[in-house]
Formats: C-alpha cells, sequence, structure tokens
C-alpha cells in the first residue's frame, strides 16, 4: 500500500517549452500532496505544499508563476514548468500524505528527470 | 540555514560492518525524526522514524540512537550489505505530518 506514481518519468524539451509532471497517490487518498527538486547529489528542495482544492503554499525563493501547481483530486496533483530553461534541469520528486485522521506520513513518488536542452 | 545537519557526506564499509551515519539538529520544536533511503533515479523510501520520547528504536538490521539533550539522532546499519548502498537522508518536522527538513545526505558504499 501506499503507492505513488509519476509520469513521465523522463523528459527532455526544448528551452522556452512548457512541461507538465504528474503525481498519483495510487491507492489512497492524499490531502496533502508535497513537490520537491534535487540535483545532482544533493538534498531535496521543498518546492511547494498543496492540498487538495487549495492553492499551494510556495517556499520561499519558488517562482509560483514559473512553477504551476493543481492539486485537483485527492489522488492527481500536477507541476507544470513553464518556460523552462536549462537551469530548470533536474530531478523532480513529488510525494502525498494519506488522508486519515490528524494526516499521514508523506510517501514519495519514482521521480521525474527533466532535461532542457 | 541549515537546520539538519548530516555526516559523513560519504561511507565506505565493508560488507558484514556497521554503518554509521549522525544527524544534528538546532530547531528544538522539531518532534518526529524519519530516515530515508534513497536509490539512483529514484524517489526516497522511508526506513524508519523516531520519536524524541524514546531513546532508541530497531527495526531489522535499521537502528536510530536518539539523544535529546544533545540534540542528535543517528543511525546504524547492522551487518551491512551491498544492497544497502545509497544514499540516506535524516530528517526532521515539527509533527509528523507536517513539511520535512532534511539533511544533505550521506552516500553509503558497502564493499562486497
Amino acid at each position: 500500500g501506499a503507492v505513488v506514481s509519476q509520469h513521465p518519468s523522463w523528459v527532455i524539451c526544448k528551452s522556452g517549452t512548457s512541461v507538465k509532471i504528474e503525481c498519483r497517490s495510487l491507492d489512497f487518498q492524499a490531502t496533502t500532496m508535497f513537490w520537491y527538486r534535487q540535483f545532482p547529489k544533493q538534498s531535496l528542495m521543498l518546492m511547494a505544499t498543496s492540498n487538495e482544492g487549495s492553492k499551494a503554499t510556495y517556499e520561499q525563493g519558488v517562482e509560483k508563476d514559473k512553477f504551476l501547481i493543481n492539486h485537483a483530486s485527492l489522488t492527481l496533483s500536477t507541476l507544470t514548468v513553464t518556460s523552462a530553461h536549462p537551469e530548470d534541469s533536474s530531478f523532480y520528486i513529488c510525494s502525498a500524505s494519506p488522508r486519515v485522521a490528524g494526516g499521514g506520513e508523506q510517501y514519495f513518488g519514482p521521480g521525474t528527470r527533466l532535461t532542457v536542452t | 540555514q541549515q537546520q539538519v545537519k548530516q555526516s559523513p557526506q560519504s561511507l565506505i564499509v565493508q560488507k558484514g560492518g556497521i554503518s554509521i551515519i549522525n544527524c544534528a539538529y538546532e530547531n528544538t520544536a522539531f518532534d518526529y525524526f524519519p530516515w530515508y533511503q534513497q536509490f539512483p533515479g529514484k524517489g526516497p523510501a522511508l526506513l524508519i522514524a523516531i520519536r524524541p520520547d524514546v531513546s532508541e528504536k530497531k527495526e531489522g538490521r535499521f537502528t536510530i540512537s536518539f539523544n535529546k539533550s544533545a540534540k542528535q539522532f543517528s543511525l546504524h546499519i547492522m551487518d551491512s550489505q551491498p544492497g544497502d548502498s545509497a544514499t540516506y537522508f535524516c530528517a526532521a518536522s515539527i509533527g509528523r505530518y507536517s513539511t520535512l527538513t532534511f539533511g544533505k545526505g550521506t552516500m553509503l558504499l558497502v564493499s562486497p
């Protein structure tokens, strides 16, 4: 149980285009989903926290107009990187917390490797 | 400001040995301390977690030791195996279900 999937697992796009990454909780409903960014050999950096049906809360320094997050249902959150540039190339990981009383622990997806050329 | 300091950055241990990774935190409001294991190209997976009301928690070959007064906690991997070779992250949060603050990670290599 508590499986989180991401799609696509890797994507290559040209500079200036937009890319959408999906995060799904497969066997549970997620009250909260988190989006992280990870550079090679570095730790996870929280980008934003999203609750179903409400606007995402972005961490300081994360451009909300560039990284659009939508949490439309209890099993799906999407991250759209708009007007991507090479510096946006990174490993993007989502996590989800089960919808249980008081919330639940975070379960991580397998990540999406984004390369912007 | 890094709120969770993790060491060492990398670690090489012989098969069958004990791997020890240490973390120190600054925020005394933290009350949930999980450890995650991450293989290359994969997302992190929760290994084991502890709350400050206990000093030690063991699950199989993995043990967390917690020292509240020193604001330190550590992961011990007993009888380390080559399959344990991965990056390990400690983390901390205020409450079990809130946002996690991660350490910088430790790359563990267990040699055959």
